[in-house]
C-alpha cells in the first residue's frame, strides 16, 4: 500500500514554456504532499508543502510565482514550472503522507521523480 | 551549516563485506528515517526510528538511533550488488513526519 505515482517521469522542453508535473496517491488519500528538488549528486531540497484545499507553504528562497502548486483533491497535487529556463532543469520528486490522524509513525511515501530538462 | 551530516559520502565495498553509514544531527530529533534511492529514481523507505536506543532490522540491514537521538547508523551485512544506491537519512523535527530534512547522502557501490 501507500503508492505514489508521479508523471511524467521525463520531460524535455524549450525555454519559456510551462511544464506541469503530477503527483498522485494511488491507494490512499493524502491531505499533505511535499515537493522536493534534487540537483545532481546532491540531497533532496524541500521546495514546498502542499495541503489539500489550501495554499501551499513554500520554503525560503523558493519562488511562488515560478513554481505553482495546486492540491485540488486528496489524491492529486500538481507542480507547474512556469516560464521554465535552463537553470530550472533538475530532478523533481513528490511525496505524500497519510491523513493527519494516521500520520504518526508513518513515513513519507515518494514518487519516482520527474527529470526536467530545459533547452 | 548542514543540519544533517552523513558519512561517508561515498563507499565502494566488495560483495559479501559489511558496511556502516552514519547520520549525525546537530539537534535532537523526533524521528529518523532511512531511505534508499537509485540514480534518477524515487526514494524507497527502509526504516524509521523514533526512540532513543532503538534498533530495527530488515533482511540484512540494521538501523540504530543513539540514546540522545542525534546520531543514527545503518549497517549492511554481507553486501550484495542489489544494495548499491544512494542512502539518505531524513530527520523529523516536528514529530509528525510532516517535514523532513535530508542528509547529504551516501553513494554505495558494491563490486563483484
Amino acid at each position: 500500500g501507500a503508492v505514489v505515482s508521479q508523471h511524467p517521469s521525463w520531460v524535455i522542453c524549450k525555454s519559456g514554456t510551462s511544464v506541469k508535473i503530477e503527483c498522485r496517491s494511488l491507494d490512499f488519500q493524502a491531505t499533505t504532499m511535499f515537493w522536493y528538488r534534487q540537483f545532481p549528486k546532491q540531497s533532496l531540497m524541500l521546495m514546498a508543502t502542499s495541503n489539500e484545499g489550501s495554499k501551499a507553504t513554500y520554503e525560503q528562497g523558493v519562488e511562488k510565482d515560478k513554481f505553482l502548486i495546486n492540491h485540488a483533491s486528496l489524491t492529486l497535487s500538481t507542480l507547474t514550472v512556469t516560464s521554465a529556463h535552463p537553470e530550472d532543469s533538475s530532478f523533481y520528486i513528490c511525496s505524500a503522507t497519510l491523513p493527519r490522524a494516521d500520520a504518526s509513525n508513518q513515513p513519507q511515501h515518494f514518487g519516482d521523480g520527474t527529470r526536467l530538462s530545459i533547452l | 551549516s548542514q543540519e544533517l551530516e552523513q558519512s561517508p559520502q561515498s563507499l565502494i565495498v566488495q560483495e559479501g563485506k559489511n558496511l556502516t553509514i552514519n547520520c549525525t544531527s546537530s539537534k535532537t530529533l523526533y524521528g529518523l528515517y532511512w531511505y534508499k534511492q537509485k540514480y534518477g529514481e524515487g526514494l524507497i523507505f527502509l526504516m524509521m526510528l523514533q526512540k532513543g536506543g532503538e534498533e530495527k532490522s530488515h533482511e540484512k540491514i540494521t538501523a540504530k538511533l543513539d540514546e540522545k537521538k542525534q546520531q543514527s547508523s545503518l549497517h549492511i551485512t554481507a553486501s550484495q550488488p542489489s544494495h548499491a544506491g544512494i542512502y539518505l537519512c531524513g530527520a523529523d523535527r516536528a514529530g509528525t513526519a510532516s517535514k523532513l530534512t535530508f542528509g547529504t547522502g551516501t553513494r554505495l557501490q558494491v563490486t563483484l
